[in-house]
C-alpha cells in the first residue's frame, strides 16, 4: 500500500532561521498533500495544504512545495519563532478512497 | 470554531475487558475518523464514517468496532481489549473525504493491562 516517509524525525533550529521538512510519498495518484501540527498533549490542527495542480503555496511564513516528478513535498517555515515548536506531520491522500496516509511526525524545536 | 470532543481523556482497561471510546462533533460535518497514534507510525486510520448509520474499514481495523448513530457523535469500540491497543486514539471530523481538512480531538490515551 502506499506510504508517507517523512525523513527528519527531531529537526533544530535557531530562532530566526528556517525550518525545512521533507517527505516523500509512493502513489502517483495521490493529489492532496496537508500538515498538520500537534503541540504538546493536544490534538492536530491544521496548518497548510498543496494539492496536485500547483506546486507552491504560501500562507504568511509557511511555504509547501511539491514536486510530483520527484514524490516529494516539503514544509518551509521561515523566519522561526518560539510557537513553532511542535511536531509536525505530513499526509497524502490515498488513492483507492482518498483517506490520507500520514508521515511517523517531525519535531520541531526552537532554539533562543 | 470548529469543536470536536472525546471522552473519556485517559482510560485504563483490563485485558479482555470492553471499551468504549466517545467522540463528539458540532462542526455538522459528514465525515468522521478514528486514528490511533503510536511513536513511529505517526496515524493510523482504523475506521471512518460518511455520515449517521455508516462505518468504513480503515487501514487497520482488526479488534475495533465503530458506531455513528448520529451526525455529531462517533464511538469506538474494543470488545475483547488487548495491551497492543495501548495507544493514544483521536477523533476527526471533516468535510470530504481524505482532500479536506480535518479537525481533531484531543486525544484519549488508552491504557490496557
Amino acid at each position: 500500500g502506499e506510504k508517507v516517509e517523512q525523513h527528519e524525525s527531531t529537526l533544530s533550529v535557531r530562532e530566526g532561521d528556517s525550518a525545512v521538512i521533507n517527505c516523500t510519498y509512493t502513489d502517483t495518484a495521490s493529489s492532496y498533500f496537508p500538515w498538520y501540527k500537534q503541540e504538546a498533549g493536544k490534538g492536530l490542527h491544521f496548518v497548510i495544504d498543496i494539492r496536485s495542480n500547483v506546486d507552491r503555496k504560501q500562507s504568511q511564513r509557511l511555504i509547501v512545495l511539491l514536486d510530483k516528478k520527484a514524490k516529494r513535498f516539503s514544509l518551509h517555515i521561515t523566519a522561526t519563532q518560539p510557537e513553532d515548536s511542535a511536531i509536525y506531520f505530513c499526509a497524502a491522500s490515498g488513492a483507492s478512497n482518498y483517506q490520507l496516509i500520514w508521515g511517523s511526525g517531525t519535531k520541531l524545536i526552537i532554539k533562543p | 470554531e470548529a469543536a470536536v470532543t472525546q471522552s473519556p481523556r485517559n482510560k485504563v482497561a483490563v485485558t479482555g475487558g470492553k471499551v468504549t471510546l466517545s467522540c463528539n462533533q458540532t462542526n455538522n460535518h459528514n465525515n468522521m475518523y478514528w486514528y490511533r497514534q503510536d511513536t513511529g507510525h505517526g496515524l493510523r486510520l482504523i475506521h471512518y464514517s460518511y455520515g449517521a448509520g455508516s462505518t468504513e474499514k480503515g487501514d487497520i481495523p482488526d479488534g475495533y468496532k465503530a458506531s455513528r448513530p448520529s451526525q455529531e457523535n462517533f464511538s469506538l469500540i474494543l470488545e475483547l481489549a488487548t495491551p497492543s491497543q495501548t495507544s493514544v486514539y483521536f477523533c476527526a471530523s471533516g468535510d470530504g473525504l481524505g482532500g479536506d481538512e480535518q479537525y481533531f480531538g484531543p486525544g484519549t490515551r488508552l491504557t490496557v493491562l
